[in-house]
């Protein structure tokens, strides 16, 4: 069974830094995409980028390029979602998502549960 | 990258059919055949509900039905239930590895 697991949720201030994770299992890592997608309290759903890691290949969306870095680390089959300096409208829940196809087919197969972020100072 | 167009709410009686939009251009649902649709209950993460504008996955109900004409796709469900309250986000390929979705509609069985 596939499954992607997330950290958990996390409080921080403006300006600090934070990491967080989704652990894939049930699958080849390094043969699906993974994806992240940003859900604002009360808005929908916004796709931020894309990791392959067996290519290590990243895209982001224009929106989020800069201010996310998306990596993998393929030795813990994990994808991560870092930012360097967090500002308030970074509150959100974050979602991994598991793409099993090329990426332009399929769809976004698997989720991960959701990794709420609260930035508040 | 512009979001997709969707109506911020549709609703329905108990066993009425009633259909979602999703309106994009010819740079993403006009030229591609990935399209698909997530229902997300609240406070659960969404689920994955079309796929390739018409396709189901397994263990989805058939009464969910999607179609693509032009540069807009739709979701259809039919036999509306009462479980079938939650959000609805479509979301298409709009080449060079990169996605756009939809604002979402949230759906309201009356």
């Amino acid at each position: 069974e596939v499954q992607l697991v997330q950290s958990g949720a996390e409080v921080k201030k403006p300006g600090e830094s934070l990491k967080i994770s989704c652990r894939s299992s049930g699958y080849s890592f390094t043969r699906y995409w993974v994806g992240w997608l940003r859900q604002m309290p009360g808005k929908g759903l916004e796709w931020m980028g894309i990791i392959y890691p067996g290519a290590s290949n990243t895209i982001y969306s224009p929106s989020f390029r800069g201010q996310v870095t998306i990596s993998a680390d393929n030795s813990v089959s994990t994808a991560y979602l870092q930012w360097r300096g967090l500002g308030a409208s970074d509150t959100a829940i974050y979602y991994c998502v598991g793409r099993s196809g090329p990426a332009d087919e399929g769809a976004f197969d698997y989720w991960g549960q959701g990794t709420l972020v609260t930035v508040s100072s | 990258q512009s979001a997709l167009t969707q109506p911020a709410s549709v609703s329905g009686s108990p066993g009425q059919s009633i259909t979602i939009s999703c309106t994009g251009t010819s740079s993403d649902v006009g030229i591609y055949m990935v399209v698909s649709w997530y229902q997300q209950h609240p406070g659960k993460a969404p689920k994955l509900i079309i796929y390739e504008v018409s396709k189901r996955p397994s263990g989805v109900s058939n009464r969910f039905s999607g179609s693509k004409s032009g540069n807009a796709a739709s979701l259809t469900i039919s036999g509306l239930q009462a479980e079938d309250e939650a959000d609805y986000y479509c979301c298409s390929y709009a080449g060079s590895t990169t996605f756009v979705f939809g604002g979402g509609t949230k759906v309201t069985v009356l």
